[in-house]
């Protein structure tokens, strides 16, 4: 398995503001994803990131809104730009199983939960 | 957008009673995946099963898999009050990417 860290755990934050959220992981791994879970709902995809290329958004999330960083093959920042209340949700972050790269599981950070006054 | 749908949305029962969860999707699959969320934390990876697998074990947990009716359940027997948690399916299409359910609550009462 892959150990992975979030920072911050929470945030309070002010509308109009932005918000950096950093995931650490302990191995190196190709491919990083970032999801958002808003209040009582399930995970949705926000985009996939992959070291040395540009991050893969899907449809309903655009590169202004949250851009993200891969610098090296154990971390990514996502940014939750001009943050809105709607924007109040846990956003988590993931690996491939670093050891058995293809369609298997993924390990999850344990999420930064946002809110935005 | 989700592409597996879960039911129930909740579920209470007692301890040391069984507690059985489906999840129904609309496409072909590589694999289907359940897991665990503790009280809005991470998500814990479960079971894994394959598009030709048609059930797995793995301790307390079962899982089987009917492509044909494209629905997948997971059971947990004899349950504890740490299952408490929601569980989510997450389908693997043709690429790398999850698609979550929406998810099943359950509480298990001491």
């Amino acid at each position: 398995s892959a150990v992975i860290s979030q920072k911050p755990s929470r945030d309070i934050c002010q509308r109009g503001t932005s918000l950096t959220i950093q995931c650490q992981v302990d191995s190196q791994v190709t491919m990083m994803f970032w999801y958002r879970q808003q209040p009582g709902q399930s995970l949705t995809l926000i985009a996939t990131a992959n070291q040395g290329s540009e991050a893969t958004y899907e449809s309903g999330f655009v590169i202004d809104k949250f851009p993200i960083s891969r610098p090296n093959l154990t971390f990514s920042t996502l940014t939750v730009s001009n943050m809105s209340p709607e924007d109040s949700s846990i956003y988590l972050c993931s690996v491939e199983n670093p050891r058995d790269r293809g369609y298997n599981e993924q390990f999850f950070g344990p999420g930064t939960r946002l809110t935005v006054l | 957008s989700q592409q597996g749908e879960e039911d129930p949305q909740a579920l209470s029962i007692q301890e040391g009673e069984n507690a059985t969860m489906n999840c129904s999707y609309k496409t072909s699959i590589n694999n289907l995946q359940w897991y665990r969320q503790n009280s809005g934390r991470g998500l814990v990876h479960l079971i894994l099963i394959r598009s030709n697998e048609r059930e797995k074990h793995s301790g307390r947990l079962r899982v089987t898999l009917d492509t044909s009716k494209k629905s997948s359940s997971l059971l947990i027997t004899a349950s504890r009050a740490a299952d408490t948690a929601s569980y989510f399916c997450a389908i693997v299409m043709n690429d790398y990417k999850l698609s979550f359910g929406a998810g099943t609550t359950v509480t298990v009462r001491a």
